[in-house]
């Protein structure tokens, strides 16, 4: 079955911290992945797209990286800020897109 | 551009009763979506449309029929609501398959 994780499910971090949030999924034969932010009560915004022949993809202070052999992305924020504060959905393209169940950042000023 | 849109945002309904959620977008794209969001268990696929003309079932379809009217337009129907089906239910777009979605503001749906 295909399937998403992500981890942890919530984070909390004093402003000015670099994170990291994790994505790992189950098949490697995957078209691309992609990162959305979602706000409360909002729909999602899409953050960053690797496609399977990438390794990564950079959008100000958000990286984001793939490995497609061990079944791993990571989102890297730098310098996080109180309005990074969100849910972070990854969600991997196999022959449907399937999400992970998100990780909550809370970023404390 | 508006991008994606839906109506409505809101909707209360009562078991049993039918309604359609209009999703529409302006980036002349060819594929769209259906999906429902459940806390805990992420987004889920009810349909999809990879092309005007064409839909196919998703993960979760039971409940639901859709309407692919135009290329711009993607309706999504309950024939006879269940409490089971309240959920957020958000509409998206890509270019073809597989590439990058793009998502609307969602419509929230209660039955009681």
């Amino acid at each position: 079955k295909q399937e998403v994780t992500q981890i942890p499910a919530a984070l909390s971090v004093p402003e000015g911290e670099n994170l990291v949030l994790n994505c790992s999924f189950t098949d490697s034969a995957i078209y691309n992945l992609q990162w959305f932010r979602q706000d409360p009560g909002k729909g999602l915004t899409s953050l960053l797209l690797i496609q399977s022949s990438q390794r990564e993809q950079t959008s100000g202070r958000l990286n984001a990286s793939l490995d497609k052999s061990s079944g791993r992305s990571t989102l890297y924020i730098a310098a996080s800020q109180p309005g990074d504060s969100a849910t972070y959905l990854c969600a991997v393209m196999f022959d449907k897109l399937v999400f992970g169940a998100g990780t909550i950042l809370r970023v404390k000023s | 551009n508006a991008g994606v849109t839906q109506t409505p945002k809101f909707q209360v309904l009562k078991t049993g009763q039918s309604m359609t959620l209009q999703c529409a977008q302006d980036m002349n794209h060819n594929s769209m979506y259906w999906y429902r969001q459940d806390p805990g268990m992420g987004l889920r696929l009810i349909y999809y449309s990879a092309s005007e003309g064409t839909t196919d079932k998703g993960e979760v379809p039971n409940g639901y029929n859709v309407s692919r009217l135009n290329k711009r337009e993607f309706s999504l129907r309950l024939e006879s609501a269940a409490p089971s089906q309240t959920s957020v239910y958000f509409c998206a777009s890509s270019g073809s398959r597989p590439n990058e979605q793009f998502f609307g503001p969602g419509t929230r749906l209660t039955v009681l």
